[in-house]
């Protein structure tokens, strides 16, 4: 079971270049969640997406673009990369997003995709 | 946005001493409060999650306690191994649907 998988591991880019972080996940998950981690600041949401077809922004969402065309994967898109974007990223899943009336359904995180922007 | 924090920062605790740090979070609007371990260089696991006042959970050594009319949540680890070193981080949910982190305790446990 591979749970939320995250592609590339590593990635080093030229400030002005552009790339996609995939993120795929293979539990029929309706919410997905792109996350930005810097040192001692915790994880920073930056799109999250309740289904296909449905984004919205988090507390980061600037210099980033997100689509979720279907169930399974939510691609996060860094159009003009900046060293500001140098960064951990994660993805994660959870069933029914985390207000559900019980509150239960925990985030399923991926393994991350180190990003250096030079 | 929430404001949600976590102290101390990191933590250095010897083999088998008992540890606790904390979370506190806006009690407003509160949902729900998760607890994560993220080990390095691995991704952050579900260790608790917890709605009502009161509440407290466990899992082996570890265990947590919330208060939501004053905000906050104790995570301990009664007598601390190596394999506990990790970055323990809390999330506190609102009923906007969103999760916010705080800044995470890095605890690192010496043999």
């Amino acid at each position: 079971n591979a749970g939320v998988t995250q592609t590339p591991k590593f990635r080093i880019l030229k400030i002005g270049q552009s790339m996609t972080l995939q993120c795929t996940q293979d539990m029929n998950h309706n919410y997905m969640y792109w996350y930005r981690q810097d040192p001692g600041m915790g994880l920073k949401l930056i799109y999250y997406s309740v289904g296909a077809g449905i984004t919205d922004k988090g507390e980061v969402p600037n210099g980033y673009n997100v689509s979720r065309s279907t169930t399974e994967d939510f691609p996060l898109r860094l159009e003009l990369a900046a060293p500001s974007q140098t960064s951990v990223y994660f993805c994660a899943s959870s069933p029914t997003g985390t207000s559900s009336r019980i509150g239960k359904n925990i985030q399923y995180f991926g393994a991350g995709t180190r990003l250096s922007v030079l | 946005i929430l404001n949600v924090e976590q102290s101390p920062q990191s933590l250095h605790v010897q083999e088998g001493d008992s540890t606790n740090f904390t979370c506190s979070f806006p009690s407003s609007n509160f949902y729900a409060l998760h607890w994560y371990r993220w080990e390095t260089a691995k991704s952050p696991e579900a260790l608790f999650v917890m709605t009502l006042n009161g509440d407290e959970k466990k899992k082996g050594r570890i265990s947590a306690t919330l208060n939501t009319k004053e905000g906050y949540s104790y995570l301990y680890i009664k007598g601390s191994q190596p394999e506990d070193s990790a970055t323990y981080l809390c999330a506190s949910i609102n009923a906007g649907n969103m999760l916010t982190f705080g800044g995470g305790t890095r605890l690192m446990v010496k043999p």
